[in-house]
């Protein structure tokens, strides 16, 4: 059973066009939600944890954002150094040490 | 330089033949875990580690053994590997095992493939 899903699963802008990434669960006792950016051939690298319904966090461009359901990542006038997998995660109270990933967004920001 | 140490990056090796990848961090963290990553699958859980000497199952345990001797290192086993475990392999950590909001320091993967 899927608990974290991501869509779209690819999505190419160019540059400058803003749009947003969606990530929604199902998970219960939600404890935190992650962003994490991911290049080819190298490990994910955190950006954003979230925690409760309505808490946004924002870092350059981008700007999560998180409801009961669902987090949104912003990209707002991408570049082409965007570009990258984008993947959400959760933690849930019941199971600390165990991290749920969604299947990524495929971001390609053209010229 | 504060990082996660995966060894080798690139492995190939044949059906049954025992093999271990190495992870090792360098930043005193109390929490490690393995991960795997396939086309369409995503980043799957294999196993964690909270402590020293404290492992547990993730999402996909089947066919692996982890050992988690000391702090700074733990090492994934593959005691007979089968064509079904050819993936990117990831080893990540974080400070505290209970700060379960603390970002997770990946590794650069292991691209394994078993013939």
């Amino acid at each position: 059973e899927d608990q974290v899903t991501q869509s779209p699963e690819a999505l190419r802008l160019q540059e400058g066009e803003s749009s947003s990434l969606n990530c929604s669960y199902t998970v219960s006792g939600l404890r935190g939600l992650f962003w994490y950016r991911q290049d080819p051939g190298k490990g994910p690298e955190f950006l954003f944890t979230l925690y409760s319904a309505g808490e946004e966090k924002e870092k350059e461009r981008l700007k999560a954002t998180l409801t009961k359901k669902e987090s949104f990542l912003h990209i707002t006038a991408p570049k082409p150094e965007d570009s990258a997998t984008y993947l959400c995660a959760v933690t849930r109270g019941s199971t600390l040490g165990r991290l749920y990933f969604g299947r990524g967004t495929q971001l390609t920001v053209w010229p | 330089e504060a990082q996660v140490t995966q060894n080798p990056r690139y492995l190939i090796t044949v059906t049954g033949k025992k093999l271990t990848v190495t992870c090792s961090q360098n930043m005193n963290h109390e929490y490690m875990s393995w991960y795997r990553q396939d086309p369409g699958l995503g980043l799957r859980q294999i196993y964690y580690s909270m402590n020293v000497e404290v492992t547990d199952k993730g999402d996909v345990p089947e066919g692996y053994k982890v050992s988690r001797k000391e702090k700074r290192n733990f090492p994934l086993i593959l005691e007979s590997p089968s064509p079904n475990q050819t993936s990117l392999y990831f080893c990540a950590s974080r400070k505290k095992a209970d700060h379960y909001n603390s970002p997770l320091h990946f590794g650069n993967g292991t691209r394994l493939t078993v013939t």
